[in-house]
C-alpha cells in the first residue's frame, strides 16, 4: 500500500518568514495530493490540493509543488502569521481503486510573532 | 455552506460496551469515508462507502462495522470496545467522481473508561 513521509515534524519560524514543509509518497499509481490543516481538537481543513496533471498550484499565501519523478510534493507558506500555527498534513490517494487517503504524519508549525 | 455532520461529538463508553457513530455527508455527496485519528497522531483510514456500497476497506477492526443508508448518511457500529478505541472518529465526505476533495466533520471524541 501507500507510505506517506512528512518532514519536518516541527517547524518553528518568525512572523512573516516562509515555511516550506515536504513529503515523500511510494505509491506510483498516486495522482491526488492534498493538504490538511488541523487545529487542537478541530478537524482537519482542507487548504490546497493537487493533481498529477500540475507541477504548481497556489492560492494566495499557499502553494504546493509536484514532482511526480521524484514521487515527491512539498507545501510552501509565506508571509506566516500567527494564525498559520497548527498542524499540517500531507495526504496522497489515487483517481481510481482506493481512494482513501493516506496521511503523512504531520507537521507542526509555530508562527512566533 | 452545509458541511459534514457528525454526532454525538462526545461519546464516553466502558470497556466491553457498543457504540454508534453517525455521520450526515454534505448534500449531494454520495462518498463518506471513516477515519480514526489517536492523539497526537495521524487519520488512520477504516472503511469508505460510494453509493450505499462498500468501496474500500482500511484498518476497521473485526468489532467495527458500518454501513451507508439510502439517504446516504452512514453509521459505524463498534462492539467489544476496549481501551485502545479511545480516539477521534472522523467522517468525510466527497463526491465520488475523479478524486473530489474530501471534506471532513467535527468528529467524534471517543472515550473508553
Amino acid at each position: 500500500g501507500e507510505n506517506v513521509e512528512q518532514h519536518p515534524s516541527t517547524l518553528s519560524v518568525q512572523e512573516g518568514d516562509s515555511a516550506v514543509i515536504k513529503c515523500t509518497y511510494s505509491d506510483s499509481a498516486s495522482n491526488y495530493f492534498p493538504w490538511y490543516k488541523q487545529e487542537l481538537g478541530k478537524r482537519p481543513q482542507l487548504i490546497i490540493d493537487i493533481r498529477s496533471n500540475v507541477g504548481e498550484k497556489k492560492d494566495q499565501r499557499i502553494a504546493v509543488t509536484l514532482n511526480k519523478t521524484a514521487k515527491h510534493f512539498s507545501l510552501h507558506i509565506t508571509e506566516t502569521q500567527p494564525e498559520d500555527s497548527a498542524v499540517y498534513f500531507c495526504a496522497a490517494s489515487r483517481v481510481t481503486g482506493r481512494r482513501a487517503l493516506t496521511f503523512g504524519s504531520g507537521t507542526r508549525l509555530q508562527v512566533q510573532p | 455552506a452545509a458541511g459534514v455532520i457528525q454526532s454525538p461529538r462526545h461519546l464516553i463508553k466502558e470497556k466491553r460496551e457498543t457504540a454508534t457513530l453517525k455521520c450526515y455527508p454534505i448534500p449531494r455527496h454520495d462518498t463518506v469515508y471513516w477515519y480514526q485519528q489517536g492523539p497526537g497522531q495521524d487519520p488512520q483510514f477504516l472503511i469508505s462507502f460510494y453509493e450505499k456500497m462498500q468501496s474500500d476497506k482500511g484498518s476497521i477492526p473485526d468489532r467495527f462495522s458500518a454501513q451507508q443508508f439510502s439517504d446516504y448518511h452512514s453509521e459505524l457500529n463498534m462492539s467489544s470496545l476496549e481501551l485502545g478505541d479511545s480516539a477521534l472518529y472522523f467522517c468525510a465526505s466527497s463526491l465520488g467522481v475523479r478524486n473530489q476533495p474530501q471534506h471532513f466533520g467535527d468528529g467524534t471524541r471517543l472515550s473508553i473508561l
